[in-house]
């Protein structure tokens, strides 16, 4: 049975900083991961799939790598703002016939100005 | 319309009573997602639409729970006899298609039922 944990739960950042989020899989037979970020009081917004073929995809200033084999992926969030405060979700698609989203708990990002 | 909408964004209710959740999905999108999301608990699949059928209801946790699609649009979520444990944030999301290059996942602010 597949399982997503991320890590840290919390994290808290002076601003300008580069941070890394972890998201581990317990299943390497994956189909994508997707990361996500929810801001308080609104649904969430899809920030980068990455599929089971590929390494690594990047969006401005977020990088997002996939090491099926360990089971890990890292998002890399440069010069970090306080506008990218929000809680960051790691979702991995299982692969077969009934592919479905197993959703982390979510890694809770405050930066601070 | 622009994107997802739900309807109610909140919506309380005694124990008891039946609710409707509203999911209005951007047009275009075949497929439509219902999850629910309770506090310190990861996002719980529900249902999946493609269409209007639901290949995959496996996650709807009592036969409390049901949902429907019409028009390949507007879906709804109908929970009966509401109970405390039902207290939640649900989530809709549609996308261009299930699986491939037009699975992005495109998200509703979600309604937060509260049973009292």
């Amino acid at each position: 049975k597949q399982e997503v944990t991320q890590i840290p739960a919390a994290l808290s950042v002076p601003e300008g900083e580069n941070l890394v989020l972890n998201c581990s899989f317990t299943d390497s037979a994956i189909y994508n991961l997707q990361w996500f970020r929810q801001d308080p009081g609104k649904g969430l917004t899809s920030l980068l799939l990455i599929q089971s073929s590929q390494r690594e995809q990047t969006s401005g200033r977020l990088n997002a790598s996939l090491d099926k084999s360990s089971g890990r992926s890292t998002l890399y969030i440069a010069a970090s703002q306080p506008g990218d405060s929000a809680t960051y979700l790691c979702a991995v698609k299982t692969a077969g016939n009934n592919r479905k989203l197993i959703w982390g708990l979510g890694t809770s990002l405050a930066v601070n100005p | 319309g622009a994107g997802v909408s739900q309807s109610p964004s909140n919506k309380v209710t005694e124990k008891g009573k039946d609710v409707e959740l509203r999911c209005d999905p951007i047009s275009g999108h075949t497929a439509l997602y219902w999850y629910r999301q309770s506090l310190g608990q990861g996002l719980e699949f529900l249902i999946y639409f493609q269409g209007n059928s639901a290949p995959d209801k496996s996650g709807l946790p009592s036969d409390r729970f049901s949902a429907e699609r019409t028009g390949g649009s507007v879906s709804t979520l109908t929970i009966q006899r509401t109970q405390q444990e039902d207290s939640a944030v649900y989530l809709c999301a549609s996308s261009l298609a299930y699986s491939g290059t037009n699975e992005k996942l495109f998200f509703g602010s979600g309604t937060q039922l509260s049973v009292l």
